[in-house]
């Protein structure tokens, strides 16, 4: 079966600029994940979806981050405006139902740099 | 606030010895723990699942532990391989909620 997939694989912007990142999850998966993985850390849960609703968004920066997801499938994370700190790997995953202890599938993720 | 701990410093060991990577966590009471494998420029990639209520699981050469009074879950791979050379991630987590420490880079040496 096809994997989760994310676009664009790189993206290198200035400060103040505005990015989005692209998911497709796994078909049939109905909880979606962005995570944030800085250099040397492990994964940090910006966003979970199950189906369109927001399940947590308590560790989104709200005041520059935001996401989507479009009828329950794809779904987009945008940053307006980028800052230096916000270079980063930005990860999605899926899982099927969002029950606790599902496994979660990963993309391979967006790696960001901020000049 | 919780607090997720693994090996503080990368581990290298030689081909064929049992390499064990250590996940210790505070302020937390997690009803599972999870394993991941990461590779350089990939995302995570799921291993092995322990509940609260086992005391190990295996699989192939993997084998988790999961001391739920000493907070604390030990990740085993036996009769390792270059192959195996990579960063591994605990993800303890309750209900919905998962959380990922910073990872153990693992190198097995030839």
């Amino acid at each position: 079966e096809a994997g989760v997939a994310q676009s664009p694989r790189y993206k290198i912007i200035e400060k103040r600029q505005s990015v989005a990142f692209w998911c497709n999850p796994i078909s049939g998966h109905a909880t979606l994940y962005w995570y944030q993985q800085i250099l040397g850390q492990g994964p940090k849960l910006l966003i979970q979806f199950q189906n369109n609703g927001v399940v947590d968004d308590s560790q989104l920066p709200k005041d520059r981050f935001s996401a989507e997801r479009l009828k329950g499938v794809d779904s987009t994370l945008k940053i307006q405006p980028a800052k230096l700190e916000d270079s980063a790997v930005y990860l999605c995953a899926s899982s099927m139902g969002g029950v606790g202890g599902e496994k979660l599938f990963f993309g391979s993720g967006t790696q960001l740099s901020v000049l | 606030s919780q607090k997720i701990e693994q090996n503080s410093e990368a581990l290298n060991i030689q081909e064929g010895k049992t390499a064990t990577l250590t996940c210790n966590y505070t302020n937390y009471s997690p009803a599972y723990l999870q394993w991941y494998r990461q590779d350089p420029g990939r995302g995570p990639v799921f291993l092995l699942l322990i509940r609260e209520n086992e005391k190990e699981k295996r699989k192939e050469r993997l084998k988790v532990t999961f001391d739920t009074t000493l907070k604390q879950s030990l990740f085993h791979i036996t009769a390792s391989q270059p192959a195996d050379s990579a960063t591994y991630l605990c993800a303890p987590g309750s209900a919905r909620q998962l959380t990922f420490g910073s990872g153990t880079q693992l190198t097995v040496l030839p």
